[in-house]
């Protein structure tokens, strides 16, 4: 089975140009998000879709900051315009869901952009 | 608002002895808290989780500990090997409703052979 599915790897942007990953969650993971990891620090959540609906966006930086998960499968996260501030992994999550059963809560990572604002 | 605070922000142990890592949180709501390995530059793996309606789960060497009227809980590594080196994660969520789920600063890990 194919694991979570995130592009490009690694992003080097100067300051105020547009950025934007990509992220193809676990087959039939109706849950996804995405988080910004700082270095040393833990995964903030910026935004969780249940299927193709924004269900928690309330970290997400609404002023520059923007995604969408067009037929509720694949996603996009965009920063326009980018700053310095902006340096970090972004990481893509998927679950089967988040009812209260068996292993629906169990989030798949992806492998994470790594975004560079010079 | 709701919080994860995750001690030590570092741990060094001796091959072979035991690692612990503690977690408290804030959210009354919260009822499930698992456990992410991030080795570096690669991506978090969940190791571990516990639901709220149970008090411990052990997987092999690893085993985790919950104690909702205190809001904390603990990672346990025994019989620590060099490739348990790592960053620990700990998170905790609620699925009532609007879902929260916030995850600790982290625990880097060291094995000393």
């Amino acid at each position: 089975e194919a694991g979570v599915v995130q592009s490009p790897r690694y992003k080097i942007i100067e300051k105020k140009q547009p950025v934007a990953f990509w992220c193809n969650p676990i087959s039939g993971h109706n849950t996804l998000y995405w988080y910004r990891q700082n270095l040393g620090q833990g995964p903030e959540l910026l935004i969780r879709y249940e299927n193709e609906e924004a269900v928690d966006d309330s970290q997400l930086p609404k002023d520059r900051f923007s995604a969408e998960r067009l037929k509720g499968v694949d996603s996009t996260l965009k920063i326009q315009p980018a700053e310095l501030g902006d340096s970090a992994v972004y990481l893509c999550a998927s679950s089967l869901g988040a009812e209260w059963t068996g292993s629906s809560y169990e989030q798949y990572f992806g492998p994470g952009t790594r975004l560079t604002v010079t | 608002g709701e919080n994860v605070e995750q001690h030590p922000s570092t741990l060094s142990v001796q091959e072979g002895d035991s690692a612990v890592i503690k977690c408290t949180y804030s959210d009354s709501a919260s009822n499930y808290f698992p456990w992410y390995k991030q080795e570096l530059g690669k991506r978090p793996q969940l190791i571990i989780d516990i639901r709220s309606n149970v008090g411990e789960k052990k997987d092999q060497r690893i085993a985790v500990t919950l104690n909702k009227t205190a809001k904390h809980f603990s990672l346990h590594i025994t019989e620590t090997q060099p490739e348990d080196s790592a960053v620990y994660f700990c998170a905790a969520s609620s699925w009532a409703g609007a879902s929260k789920i916030i995850f600790g600063s982290g625990t880097r890990l060291s094995i000393r052979p």
